[in-house]
């Protein structure tokens, strides 16, 4: 994915918080988004970071550090809903390009 | 209902055969997009278009060939389709170009036998 990278694959448990990292090339870098990915369907938007600093909406939060070229995604009251991909996507000289996603498991 | 919708849903076709995906958008939005995701889920961005007009063309071999009649509509033609052209085809549309949200199209599962 040019450069980004997030982990493949990660496990929680039900009730738990996780935390999801993305690290990118902060060349041409002029924001960054987080996508949800349930098997099947269409990604869909979770939060877009310009500037350096937390940003939290309900159980989501998204940092952003542009100096360090790092962003994490933070789940907070893990519900058996939230398994899916997490996309990190970084807006590069007016161009989205999506880093491969992490498989977020679950469990009970 | 207001959304970004694509026909058909699933598309099963021989090798060697030309196809077109359709890709609508009734958000208003001036900036479309077509979007590959391969089996390993990895999604790359094919092409964009901004009121009609092309401001992005990835490497992409040139049997895909997108038309946009009208801002809301981007069409996806595919010449010669091959096995490796398998994967999910997404449309999505943003306002205001790449420092939006976009909102993607349920998504155009191709098969290439």
């Amino acid at each position: 994915g040019q450069n980004i990278d997030q982990p493949t694959e990660m496990t929680a448990t039900e009730g738990a918080i996780v935390q999801i990292n993305c690290t990118y090339q902060t060349s041409g870098f002029n924001g960054l988004f987080w996508y949800q990915q349930h098997a099947g369907e269409a990604p869909t938007f979770l939060s877009y970071n310009v500037l350096d600093g937390l940003e939290e909406k309900g159980r989501f939060s998204s940092f952003l550090s542009r100096s360090k070229g790092y962003s994490y995604l933070l789940l907070k009251e893990l519900q058996m809903k939230d398994s899916a991909s997490y996309l990190c996507a970084v807006n590069r000289d007016d161009k989205i390009i999506f880093g491969k996603g992490t498989r977020l498991h679950i469990l009970p | 209902d207001t959304a970004v919708s694509q026909t058909p849903k699933y598309l099963v076709t021989q090798m060697g055969n030309d196809k077109s995906i359709k890709c609508e958008q009734n958000l208003g939005h001036d900036t479309m997009y077509w979007y590959k995701q391969d089996s390993k889920k990895f999604l790359k961005i094919m092409f964009s278009y901004n009121n009609k007009e092309l401001i992005i063309n990835e490497t992409v071999p040139n049997r895909f060939s997108p038309k946009s009649p009208d801002k809301a509509h981007l069409n996806l033609h595919i010449n010669s389709l091959e096995l490796g052209d398998s994967a999910v085809y997404f449309c999505a549309s943003t306002l205001g170009g790449a420092r939006n949200e976009q909102f993607f199209g349920p998504g155009t599962r191709l098969t290439v036998l």
